[in-house]
């Protein structure tokens, strides 16, 4: 069964560096998306991606964020400069279609220390 | 922005009954869609079950099944016969349809923590 896979599973940042999250959606599908879940909270839309561009960002995808579809089959998400408060775990999902469900990774946890 | 609100922040149940997670949500959308996520420890989010809006028919999936009631935008999730391996969060999510001017992204609910007592 195809799946939507995320590197890597966790990663350590200090405060001020930069990370790439890397995901790897499902091969036919056309929307792609990152959430973040603070430990315990609610699943918090950042960015959706459609037809090699966003679609939608939500108030937190900020100049600090950004993301890539770099090569037709991954799509990873930059973090500049990072913060204490972006330690999450970071979730990458795909859909097919306009109403179709959210296909999801496995997620990433980020720690920034 | 479409509001999803799920009101009980956690149940349990003993294993092999049945227990019912409350949904409800706020649009002004005629055609939308409906899910369910499990989100077990491992973290991953698992599609549970999937209901359109247009469709009256109550979606099941085995043991899962919810209850839309479109007037009253409610969207409750049935566990029966629920089993040790039920337990995990579960979210409710709204989405759009893709024409929608209000974007295709998937909005959660906070989550229901379900234990199940064995």
């Amino acid at each position: 069964e195809p799946e939507v896979t995320q590197t890597p599973s966790h990663q350590v940042t200090q405060m001020g560096q930069e990370v790439i999250l890397r995901c790897v959606p499902i091969s036919n599908h056309l929307y792609f998306y990152w959430y973040r879940q603070i430990l315990g909270q609610k699943v918090e839309f950042l960015v959706s991606f459609y037809n090699n561009e966003i679609s939608e960002k939500s108030e937190i995808f900020d100049d600090q964020f950004s993301v890539e579809r770099p090569d037709g089959s991954n799509f990873t998400l930059k973090i500049r400069s990072t913060k204490l408060e972006d330690s999450a775990m970071y979730f990458c999902a795909s859909t097919r279609g306009g109403g179709t469900e959210a296909f999801f990774g496995q997620g990433t946890r980020l720690t920034v220390v | 922005a479409q509001t999803v609100t799920q009101s009980q922040p956690e149940m349990s149940v003993q294993e092999a009954e049945t227990v019912t997670l409350s949904c409800t949500y706020d649009t002004s959308e005629s055609d939308y869609y409906l899910f369910w996520y499990k989100q077990p420890p491992s973290r991953q989010m698992i599609l549970v079950i999937r209901q359109e809006a247009y469709k009256q028919q109550n979606a099941t999936e085995n043991r899962f099944s919810v209850n839309f009631q479109k007037a009253a935008k409610s969207f409750s999730l049935k566990i029966s016969d629920s089993q040790l391996g039920d337990a995990a969060m579960y979210f409710c999510a709204y989405r759009s349809p893709y024409l929608s001017n209000t974007g295709n992204q998937f909005y959660f609910g906070t989550g229901t923590s379900l234990t199940v007592i064995p």
